[in-house]
């Protein structure tokens, strides 16, 4: 079957550097999206790897190792703003062609 | 459009009530998802379709939930007699599907609140 997990919730500081993890099991893997989704908005695309190493966006990089099945989103320089929640999905081959099973989400509260 | 958009943004009803759910795609997107929220969980895979087939519709919770699509258009989800346990955000999102890059992802819609009383 397909397991996707995150920490449920995290805490950091306006201005520091915090690393969400996502650790996923499942057959035929096509890829890994980060979503942000803000309390009560659509999940927004931040960022797809499907071969390993690290993507860099800006303040934010997403990294890959699928021998271990593990991903990190990597947000630096943490902005009030970056207060939301971070899901990790995973894309498969087969069955579906385009649907992504989705972790439970990551809340991220940024304190000042 | 310019974005996914989605009605009614909120829906409160009745237990054993039937709603409707209404997505509009992005123009020229082929595939359209409806995936479900529940409150503090992840998102949920309910159908997916191309075009106007739906080739996987292995995520509907029951028979009461169905799903159509009008050409590469407007999408409905409709839940019959519905039931306090369906209370959740439906969103939909779509991209290009079959011909779009492999990194194509998907873009939502802001979702529809459905409470059940």
């Amino acid at each position: 079957g397909q397991n996707i997990d995150q920490p449920t919730e995290m805490t950091a500081t306006e201005g520091a550097i915090v690393q969400i993890n996502c650790t996923y099991q499942t057959s035929g893997f096509n890829g890994l999206f980060w979503y942000q989704q803000h309390a009560g908005e659509a999940p927004t695309f931040l960022s797809y790897n499907v071969l390993d190493g690290l993507e860099e966006k800006g303040r934010f990089s997403s990294f890959l190792s699928r021998s271990k099945g593990y991903s990190y989103l990597l947000l630096k320089e943490l902005q009030m703003k970056d207060s939301a929640s971070y899901l990790c999905a995973v894309r498969r081959y087969g069955g579906s062609q385009g649907n992504l099973i989705f972790g439970k989400g990551t809340k991220l509260s940024v304190k000042p | 459009g310019a974005g996914v958009s989605q009605s009614p943004s909120n829906k409160v009803t009745e237990k054993g009530k039937d709603v409707e759910l209404r997505c509009d795609p992005i123009s020229g997107h082929t595939a359209l998802y409806w995936y479900r929220q529940r409150l503090g969980q992840g998102l949920e895979f309910l159908i997916y379709f191309q075009g106007n087939s739906a080739p996987d519709k292995s995520g509907l919770p029951s028979d009461r939930f169905s799903a159509e699509r009008t050409g590469e258009s407007v999408s409905t989800l409709t839940i019959q007699r519905t039931q306090q346990e369906d209370s959740a955000v439906y969103l939909c999102a779509s991209n290009r599907g079959f011909g779009g890059a492999r990194t194509d992802t998907q873009y939502f819609g802001p979702g529809t609140r459905l409470t059940v009383l």
